[in-house]
């Protein structure tokens, strides 16, 4: 079946640091690849998506390509604040219809200042 | 503003008692989502709805129940079958071959 694994966290990191979260799946077929971001409380927003191999998402000053021959899809940003800290899920959805999603376990990164 | 709409943000249950979660949407979304999140194990797929009156079981679908008599609500109820319901919950919507939206959540305890 279709699944998705991330790197464990927490990711503790100092504000301006380079960060990097690693994501890997398997999936029968061709998936558009998610990330989502959690604040304390809330429920998920759609950080950034691509629907096919090498496409670049990207918002906010996070990116992540869709590597088909590593099956990955790791998100970075240059330069992280304090703001950032939430938790971050990688999710693959398969391209027909409504798109059920299949998540990973999430990564909690904590930036101090 | 268009969006999801979960009620409440806290709900606690006793031990026999079944409970409703709600979620409303303005989106005009097709399809609704519930999940269920607990530490550590991300999002799992209760049950889903892509239209009116019809819905699908997900991946841990016992002891719960659903509900889609209209386009924008998704009520779950978490019935006293479900022997492990203290988590938070949260409801998703889409048309198709669009990202998810999701609610705030719903946090259920058990009293």
């Amino acid at each position: 079946g279709n699944s998705v694994t991330q790197m464990e966290g927490p990711v503790t990191l100092s504000e301006e640091a380079f960060l990097t979260i690693n994501c890997t799946y398997t999936a029968t077929g061709y998936p558009s690849l998610f990330w989502y971001v959690q604040y304390p409380g809330e429920g998920l927003q759609l950080l950034l998506k691509a629907t096919k191999a090498d496409d670049k998402g990207s918002n906010k000053g996070f990116e992540a390509t869709y590597r088909k021959e590593t099956t990955s899809f790791h998100l970075e940003k240059g330069s992280v604040q304090v703001s950032d800290s939430a938790v971050y899920f990688c999710a693959l959805g398969m391209n027909t219809g409504f798109q059920k999603l299949v998540f990973g376990t999430g990564t909690r990164l904590l930036v101090s200042p | 503003d268009g969006g999801i709409t979960q009620s409440p943000k806290y709900l606690f249950r006793k031990e026999g008692q079944n409970v409703t979660l709600s979620c409303e949407q303005n989106l005009n979304h097709d399809a609704m989502y519930w999940y269920r999140q607990d530490p550590g194990q991300g999002l799992r797929l209760i049950y889903y709805s892509q239209i009116v009156n019809d819905f699908q079981k997900g991946d841990i679908a016992e002891g719960y129940s659903v509900s889609r008599e209209k386009k924008e609500s998704f009520p779950l109820t978490v019935t006293s079958a479900q022997k492990n319901p203290t988590a938070f919950y949260l409801c998703a919507s889409n048309d198709q071959n669009q990202p998810q939206h999701f609610g705030d959540g719903t946090r259920l305890s058990i009293l």
